[in-house]
């Protein structure tokens, strides 16, 4: 049974960066790709990037180009992604999700994100 | 840009009662291998998301028959038959055509 295990609490101030940890367990993290989700209190789930465990190609929502890396560890089977200038609007649970892949029919292959790290939450205050 | 809409966004639901959610993509999410690339996910309360339905109307493993999926193009539908007490949570529909886009949510509680 795959689990992703996410790093601790950060507190940030303002114009800093965090890099968050993301580890498998029970699964090495030498294909597939992970994705990102943050969820601000109170708020619905907004989608950040994906990363390729495969190469490291990685693909970002444009809302956060520029100021999002998401880099890869295989052999540690981690993770991370470091968000740069920090505002308090980042503030906000950040969710890895490892995609899960299915063979449908006339050999069509999709992913869901499953299962999801427990959540890492990132307060950015002065 | 796509753009998700759900509705309600908040729904009380009588145990042993059926539910449903609607879902609204701005453009069309069926792809011409002919899958429908919307899935739905629940968070329930203090727990990370867990996939519901994917491809529109695909249970996942482990999801329980009273919950099912369907719609294609921009409108979609997640029913569940029978509302129990651990179906509360909120309920999100993903696009996964184009750039991830996630709706805004359906909060389900009990009445």
């Amino acid at each position: 049974q795959v689990q992703l295990v996410q790093s601790a609490a950060e507190v940030k101030k303002p114009g800093a960066s965090v890099k968050l940890s993301c580890k498998a367990a029970g699964y090495t993290l030498d294909t597939s790709y992970i994705h990102w989700v943050r969820q601000a209190p109170g708020q619905g789930l907004e989608w950040m990037g994906i990363i390729n465990l495969s190469g490291g190609a990685t693909n970002f929502a444009q809302k956060f180009q520029g100021r999002v890396t998401m880099t890869s560890d295989t052999s540690a089977s981690t993770v991370y992604m470091e968000l740069n200038s920090l505002k308090s609007e980042d503030t906000a649970f950040y969710y890895c999700a490892l995609t899960r892949r299915h063979i449908m029919d006339r050999g069509v292959i999709v992913e869901t994100l499953d299962p999801w790290g427990q959540g890492t939450l990132v307060t950015v205050s002065s | 840009d796509f753009v998700v809409t759900q509705s309600p966004l908040y729904l009380s639901v009588t145990p042993g009662e059926p539910a449903s959610i609607s879902c609204r993509s701005s453009q069309s999410l069926l792809h011409s291998n002919g899958y429908n690339y919307l899935d739905w996910y629940l968070q329930k309360p203090g727990q990370s998301p867990q996939i519901l339905i994917f491809l529109g109307s695909n249970r996942a493993s482990g999801v329980p028959d009273r919950f099912s999926g369907s719609g294609s193009g921009t409108d979609f539908t997640l029913k569940i038959s029978r509302v129990e007490a651990e179906d509360v949570g909120i309920y999100y529909c993903l696009q996964t055509l184009h750039t991830l886009t996630f709706g805004p949510g359906t909060k389900v509680d009990i009445k």
